[in-house]
């Protein structure tokens, strides 16, 4: 049981450059989250998709755009890669979108940007 | 402003006694709060979740309790383990009448010495 996967796990960009990153989850969940996490703060939610056909912005989307493909897969795009855009990235799912709802986690996508 | 915080210094506690991590908001009203473990290199991972009308929460040798008139949760692990030494985070759900949103702390590491 795999539960939530990410692909890949480390990536190293030019700036300018770009790249989709990956997310997969086999819960059957219908909500599904991007966050980034940078030192010495919090989660910080990128974008989320309450259901599949569904996509919307979370606290810090500028830079980036989201695809939910089906109902397991969730995708991640930065379209010109920038230097403040080097963080940790995970993807998160969760039975429902409503409130209080346990998120799952994917162990994460290490991106650094040159 | 809003804001979630946690304790940024690591804790270190000796094996078998209790670790009390904190976690305090400001402005905001939470529905829920949930605790979540991480561990190096991984995703978070969800442990317990408590409401804004319950004062307590176990599970275990966890315990959460919550506090809205402080504006503060406590985790509690007793009997502590060499390996429950990780990253705690919290995070709170608000009202928000929609998603999922979790608001993220920066997280707490605890140390646990044998």
């Amino acid at each position: 049981n795999a539960g939530v996967t990410q692909t890949p796990k480390f990536q190293v960009l030019k700036t300018g450059q770009s790249m989709t990153l990956q997310c997969a989850q086999d819960m059957n969940h219908n909500s599904m989250y991007w966050y980034r996490q940078d030192p010495g703060m919090g989660l910080r939610l990128i974008y989320y998709s309450a259901s599949e056909g569904t996509t919307d912005k979370g606290e810090v989307p500028n830079g980036y755009n989201v695809s939910r493909l089906n109902k397991r897969e969730f995708s991640l795009r930065l379209e010109s890669a920038a230097p403040s855009q080097t963080s940790v990235y995970f993807c998160a799912s969760s039975e429902f979108t409503r409130e209080g709802q346990p998120q799952h986690f994917g162990d994460g996508t290490r991106l650094s940007i040159l | 402003s809003q804001k979630i915080e946690q304790n940024s210094e690591a804790l270190n506690i000796q094996e078998g006694k209790t670790a009390t991590l904190t976690c305090n908001y400001t402005n905001y009203s939470p529905a829920y709060l949930q605790w979540y473990r991480q561990d190096p290199g991984r995703g978070p991972v969800f442990l317990l979740l408590i409401r804004e009308n319950e004062k307590e929460k176990r599970k275990e040798r966890l315990k959460v309790t919550f506090d809205t008139t402080l504006k503060q949760s406590l985790f509690h692990i007793t009997a502590s383990q060499p390996a429950d030494s990780a990253t705690y985070l919290c995070a709170l759900v608000p009202f928000s009448g929609g998603y999922n949103k979790l608001i993220f702390g920066a997280g707490t590491r605890l140390a646990v010495h044998p």
